[in-house]
């Protein structure tokens, strides 16, 4: 059965705390993308991979970091920098030019 | 204080009509559009999508129409169901880059049997 899975499913942080959510796809596709939800907004990049050991920042960066060390996964991390981080965090993934399909998401809440 | 609430345009309609959801896109040099439709708690799901050498696609009961002149993209639903009931937003590759999309905020579509 191929797609995008994200886990955990909703996730509780802590003030200070560093969190991590996963993204995996068995599309084969190169290129994968983290995106933040905030109601009444519109999907805002956090980064992106184009190829397994590269990423590049995307328009909200700060406080975010990433790893390419696979080309099936494309973990997030929340920082303690973030300050602001109650957000549905979307991953998604395509072909090198062509539309991206989203994963179900990931419902960071912090305490 | 007052907290300024966020709200969709909204569209509602009643099941078996069409439905038309308009999105104003922002980059002429844009090349690439897509239409999503996402269920509440979900991620968003890929309808629809249309190059710009093209002004019309036809989907299962889906319609996606360009207007390049006046950067206008609309989805036509044709016998809107209870299950169409979602958000409904465009994405356009803003500056060309497949990579980089720019979303817009999104259409509440109230279907009503």
């Amino acid at each position: 059965d191929g797609g995008i899975t994200q886990s955990p499913k909703y996730l509780f942080r802590k003030e200070g705390q560093n969190v991590t959510l996963s993204c995996e796809q068995n599309l084969n596709h190169d290129a994968m993308y983290w995106y933040r939800q905030d109601p009444g907004q519109g999907l805002r990049l956090i980064y992106y991979s184009q190829i397994v050991n590269d990423f590049q920042k995307g328009d909200i960066a700060e406080g975010y970091s990433v790893s390419r060390e696979k080309k099936e996964s494309f973990p997030l991390t929340v920082t303690s920098a973030q300050k602001n981080p109650t957000a549905f965090y979307l991953c998604a993934s395509s072909r090198v030019t062509d539309t991206q399909y989203f994963g179900p998401g990931t419902r960071l809440t912090v305490l | 204080g007052e907290s300024v609430g966020l709200h969709l345009p909204t569209l509602s309609v009643q099941e078996g009509d069409n439905s038309i959801i308009n999105c104003a896109y922002s980059n002429s040099a844009s090349d690439y559009f897509i239409w999503y439709k996402q269920e509440s708690g979900k991620g968003p799901q890929f309808i629809i999508d249309i190059r710009s050498n093209m002004d019309k696609r036809q989907g299962q009961r889906v319609t996606v129409l360009l207007n390049k002149t006046v950067k206008h993209l609309s989805l036509q639903i044709a016998a809107t169901q209870p299950g169409d009931s979602a958000v409904y937003f465009c994405a356009e590759n803003s500056g060309g880059s497949n990579y980089k999309l720019t979303f817009g905020k999104g259409t509440l579509l109230t279907v009503n049997p």
